[in-house]
């Protein structure tokens, strides 16, 4: 089975702080992906990798960067958290294949709190 | 454009009854790949079905079953004698076949909360 795990369930943090956010998948995937999820906003990407050291924007990616040094591992850095950054984080990997689009699984996810 | 909408925002049923979740879905290519996934209370996304686009044929495994029509763009999922371990929030999703290593991104729908009273 795929295994996608994430650093923390919980988190609370305070405006300014840096913020990371580590997700590890032990399925060899080549892609990753971060997103969050807010009532009512559904699930927006914020940024995802195709290979290490690759990264590309999603829809949201303003006040995150990303790091993927090894391929297991993705990290999203909130540079400076904001209360507005306060929601749940996913992380989600999936292989990639010539010209197939293959489905994706996510780790339990991270509710972050910034107060 | 692409494009997925679920337009029931919630479903509330009580146990055993059959219930469908609508997926409708925009998009030019003629290749693509659809989507369901399960949100539990719990949170953790669970993936539950793909298709392609050139596979028609409806799919069904145990209670769940999905029905993809293409002429009507919906892939639609349904669930039959349901039961209280079937609430969930169910999204779909859209992918068009990915043309470079950077296009894997998925089109969400904005999800569907079925409720399942005992």
């Amino acid at each position: 089975d795929v295994k996608v795990t994430q650093s923390s369930r919980y988190l609370v943090k305070r405006t300014g702080e840096k913020v990371f956010l580590e997700c590890v998948q032990d399925m060899d995937h080549e892609n990753m992906f971060w997103y969050r999820q807010d009532p009512g906003l559904g699930l927006r990407l914020i940024y995802f990798s195709y290979d290490v050291k690759m990264k590309e924007k999603g829809d949201i990616p303003e006040g995150y960067s990303v790091s993927r040094e090894k391929k297991e591992r993705f990290s999203l850095i909130l540079e400076s958290a904001s209360t507005n950054q306060t929601s749940m984080y996913l992380c989600a990997s999936s292989e990639t294949g010539t010209g197939d689009s293959y489905e994706q699984y996510f780790g339990p996810g991270t509710r972050l709190t910034v107060t | 454009a692409q494009k997925v909408t679920q337009a029931q925002t919630e479903i509330s049923v009580v146990e055993k009854e059959d219930v469908t979740l609508d997926c409708v879905y925009e998009t030019r290519d003629t290749t693509y790949y659809l989507f369901w996934y399960k949100q539990p209370p719990s949170g953790e996304l669970v993936f539950l079905i793909r298709r392609n686009s050139f596979d028609e044929q409806n799919e069904i495994s145990g209670r769940y079953s999905w029905n993809f029509q293409k002429s009507t763009s919906s892939f639609n999922f349904t669930i039959t004698a349901s039961q209280v371990v079937d609430s969930a929030v169910y999204f779909c999703a859209l992918s068009e076949a990915p043309i470079m290593d950077s296009n894997y991104q998925l089109i969400w729908g904005a999800g569907t909360k079925l409720i399942i009273k005992p």
